[in-house]
């Protein structure tokens, strides 16, 4: 079984420009989340969808930051304009359960 | 909030030795407790977890243990291995199943 893919791995942009993260959630998980993990810190939570619905945004600065889940699979993060303490790494995360989180790779965006 | 205290930061030991690694908590709610381990440039991958429900869980060489009076959980490695080197995270969640992570410590076993 596949797990949960990200795109890009990387990516290097200079501050103000717009940039976009991927995630393809395990099939048949209808739950998928966004975390931010700064440098030496655990994940912090953005945003949680239950299918396509948000059901916790709480943590995501909407000035900037934007996500969707279109038909409930996929998903896409945006930030616009990037800001240099965006740097981090992204991770998206499913989950069938609700419990039991399946990460990915995540992305690595430096924003010089 | 919830927040998870999580010591030590780093861990050194040599291969064999056991490894404990221990969590505190603030919110007496949460009932779901996982496991992480994070390799250098992947996600974190759950390798335990435990509910509220259960005082001890066991898988091969790592168990966890959990003490809801006190509001603390560990990680306990025996027989480690050099593979087992890795940034290990706690986290502690509600019903509504988000999970608040500590700041990961770093274990590094020496051949």
């Amino acid at each position: 079984e596949a797990g949960v893919v990200q795109s890009p791995r990387y990516k290097i942009i200079e501050k103000k420009q717009p940039v976009a993260f991927w995630c393809n959630p395990i099939s048949g998980h209808n739950t998928l989340y966004w975390y931010l993990q700064n440098l030496g810190q655990g994940p912090e939570l953005l945003i949680r969808y239950e299918n396509e619905e948000a059901v916790d945004d709480s943590q995501l600065p909407k000035d900037r930051f934007s996500a969707e889940r279109l038909k409930g699979v996929d998903s896409t993060l945006k930030i616009q304009p990037a800001e240099l303490g965006d740097s981090a790494v992204y991770l998206c995360a499913s989950s069938g359960d609700r419990s039991t989180q399946y990460f990915g790779p995540g992305t690595r965006l430096t924003v010089l | 909030g919830e927040n998870v205290e999580q010591h030590p930061s780093t861990l050194s030991v040599q291969e064999g030795d056991s490894a404990v690694i221990k969590c505190t908590y603030s919110d007496s709610a949460s009932n779901y407790f996982p496991w992480y381990k994070q390799e250098l440039g992947k996600g974190p991958q759950l390798i335990i977890d435990i509910r509220s429900n259960v005082g001890e869980k066991k898988d091969q060489r790592i168990a966890v243990t959990l003490n809801k009076t006190a509001k603390h959980f560990s990680l306990h490695i025996t027989e480690t291995q050099p593979e087992d080197s890795a940034v290990y995270f706690c986290a502690a969640s509600r019903r509504s199943y988000i999970p608040t992570f500590g700041r990961g410590t770093s274990l590094i076993v020496h051949p």
